[in-house]
Order: C-alpha cells, then sequence, then structure tokens
C-alpha cells in the first residue's frame, strides 16, 4: 500500500526558504503513471494546489505561487522535495504531498494530469519570527 | 484562469436526505473533474474522478455528474459520517479546486 509522508521544519521565519520533503513507500516514485504534488491548507481554509513533478523532472506549478517554489525529485531515496522562498504568515498552513493520477487526455493526444490519490498526513508549517 | 465555484458554501441536512453540491466552472472543462471529501482534522480522500467515476472503496450513495461547466455530487442517502468538508478539483491544463462545501447534520 503506498504511503506519502511529510518531513521539515514546523516552523519558519518570515522571508526565509520553506523546505519539506514527501518521502514515498509501498511503490516507486519513478513509475511512468503518476505525477507528485504538493497541496496546501491555511488553518480554517481550503485547498490551494502549488506544483507537480514528474519522475524525469518534469514540473507545472500554481502561476500564483511559481515566483517561489522550486519542486525536485531524488529518485534514488525515492522522494520528492518542495522550496517556498519569500515565505510570509500568509504562507502559514498544513502542507500536503500526494500521488497525482495521470491520464490519456484525448483532447490533445497526450498524458494529462490529474487527480490526487493518496494523500499523506499533512505538515503544518509556521510562519513566525 | 479558470475559475472553480462551489455552491452552496455550507448546508444542513438530515440523516436520510438527498444532498447535492454544485460546482461551477467559469469555462468549459469537459469532465476534467474531481470530487474529495475532507472530514474534520482529517486528510483530503478522493471519491470521483472524470466527474463521475467513483473511486474504489468508497461507497455508493456517492455519485458525480455533469460536463463542461456544471457538476454535481450527490449523496443519496446523508448519513452521519458524511459530515465533511467536500472540495471539487479540475485538472485539465492548469490546476485549481474548488472553494469546499461544509455539509452538517441538523
Amino acid at each position: 500500500q503506498l504511503q506519502l509522508q511529510e518531513s521539515g521544519p514546523g516552523l519558519v521565519k518570515p522571508s526565509e526558504t520553506l523546505s519539506l520533503t514527501c518521502t514515498v513507500s509501498g511503490g516507486s516514485i519513478s513509475s511512468s503513471s503518476y505525477y507528485w504534488g504538493w497541496i496546501r491548507q491555511p488553518p480554517g481554509k481550503g485547498l490551494e494546489w502549488i506544483g507537480s513533478i514528474y519522475y524525469s523532472g518534469s514540473t507545472y506549478y500554481n502561476p500564483s505561487l511559481k515566483s517561489r517554489v522550486t519542486i525536485s525529485v531524488d529518485t534514488s531515496k525515492n522522494q520528492f522535495s518542495l522550496k517556498l522562498s519569500s515565505v510570509t504568515a500568509a504562507d502559514t498552513a498544513v502542507y500536503y504531498c500526494a500521488r497525482q493520477e495521470t491520464y490519456y487526455d484525448f483532447w490533445s493526444g497526450s498524458q494529462g494530469r490529474g487527480w490526487f490519490d493518496p494523500w499523506g498526513q499533512g505538515t503544518l508549517v509556521t510562519v513566525s519570527s | 484562469d479558470i475559475q472553480m465555484t462551489q455552491s452552496p458554501s455550507s448546508l444542513s441536512a438530515s440523516v436520510g436526505d438527498r444532498v447535492t453540491i454544485t460546482c461551477r466552472a467559469s469555462q468549459g472543462i469537459s469532465n476534467y473533474l474531481a470530487w474529495y471529501q475532507q472530514k474534520p482534522g482529517k486528510v483530503p480522500k478522493l471519491l470521483i474522478y472524470a466527474a463521475s467515476t467513483l473511486q474504489s472503496g468508497v461507497p455508493s450513495r456517492f455519485s458525480g455528474s455533469g460536463s463542461g461547466t456544471d457538476f454535481t455530487l450527490t449523496i443519496s442517502s446523508l448519513q452521519p459520517e458524511d459530515v465533511a468538508t467536500y472540495y471539487c478539483q479540475k485538472y485539465n491544463s492548469a490546476l485549481s479546486f474548488g472553494g469546499g462545501t461544509k455539509v452538517e447534520i441538523k
């Protein structure tokens, strides 16, 4: 059974860089069938997709966060990571990693990037001095 | 950017009631839509993808429909364990979630 586990500091100072790692167990991150994504949820608010990565290193990001986000993958460790720079209190959230299903997109004739399942347990990151 | 609008933002219904949640896209997205359930303090759980395909293990009282711009998630007979916030997510090109619908028991 595939499991994902987020890890990283729970407290980050304003203007610094938030760094999290997601460790995948029970399956290979190098599967051609999946992307791997980061999603966050501020306390009491809704879900926001941050970005996703393929095992090859191909990435795509939420345009609203793109200038501050870097997602990378380490296939040898079965991990992928998130870096979010210049954080403010607005970046305080529970950060989730998740596997993202792909599908054949008949409209474009290419691989589509779809829904998320399963998700990690999430980790709360607070931005505060 | 295509915006996803869920309605209502919250609802209260009795056990056994039929509950319908709507998700509207500002432009057509074919059937590239998923639904998630997030119980209080828990991780989001995939219910439906491709607008109407039930994820394995999800109770059959949940169903999804729609295509283009208008989508619905229906709970045919609300159960106490269905108390949760429900989110839609579009996934054609850019990805985004709806604002959520909180479902409570009356």
